[in-house]
């Protein structure tokens, strides 16, 4: 398997544009989950979805941002206006719930976005 | 939420040495996993470890529950064990990290 699969790798807007992050899981794995990894705040849970369902956006920090999930093999991140302040390397990661949400979670590359 | 605390924040090693990190947690967990992200960014899983030790090669490591902390052992460490270690706990609470930079 190829592994987490991410896209794009760098993504450069300005303020106020819409910016839209994907990602591809492992195949056959049942959950998903979308970081942020920021310099301040390290690496932060923002939403996981299980079986395509959004579980837990306790994380998701605001009305700007939303997550899809429209089938098993593809999500997206999306931020509506973004704001420099968003700007991270955002990490998708997906593993097989024999535990539940808690089993090994395999990252993919991660998106590193900058908004200016 | 949980608060994680890893110990030391930085440390330097020169190749072959072994070194002991650590993560304190603040409450119970039924999920706890190191994490190894290398200089490129990368973050790879590489123990799931709630309680009990684990072995992997030159990495081991061990979790005490019942007093809320774990331990990352690296043996004779390799230039490329450089990067930064992270320990997260429950969904994921994720600490701030060891930094570890191994030199030749």
């Amino acid at each position: 398997d190829a592994g987490v699969i991410q896209s794009p790798r760098h993504e450069v807007t300005e303020m106020g544009q819409e910016v839209t992050l994907r990602c591809k899981p492992i195949s056959g794995h049942d959950y998903l989950f979308w970081y942020r990894q920021t310099m301040m705040r390290g690496l932060e849970l923002l939403i996981y979805f299980n079986n395509n369902v959004p579980i837990d956006d306790s994380g998701m920090p605001e009305d700007r941002f939303s997550a899809k999930m429209p089938n098993a093999s593809f999500s997206t991140l999306k931020i509506q206006p973004s704001e420099p302040r968003d700007s991270a390397v955002y990490f998708c990661a997906s593993s097989y719930g024999k535990r539940g949400s808690t089993d090994t979670q395999y990252f993919g590359p991660g998106t590193r976005l900058t908004v200016l | 939420g949980i608060q994680v605390e890893q110990s030391p924040p930085d440390l330097i090693l020169q190749e072959g040495a072994n070194s002991t990190l650590r993560c304190n947690f603040s409450d119970s967990v039924n999920n706890l996993q190191w994490f190894h992200q290398n200089p490129w960014g990368q973050l790879i899983n590489l123990f799931y470890i709630p309680s009990g030790t684990k072995q992997n090669g030159r990495l081991s490591a061990t979790t005490v529950a019942t007093e809320r902390y774990s331990l990352l052992y690296i043996s004779s460490s390799q230039t490329t064990d450089s990067g930064v270690y992270f320990c997260a706990v429950a969904k994921l609470s994720f600490g701030a990290g060891t930094t570890v930079t191994v030199r030749a």
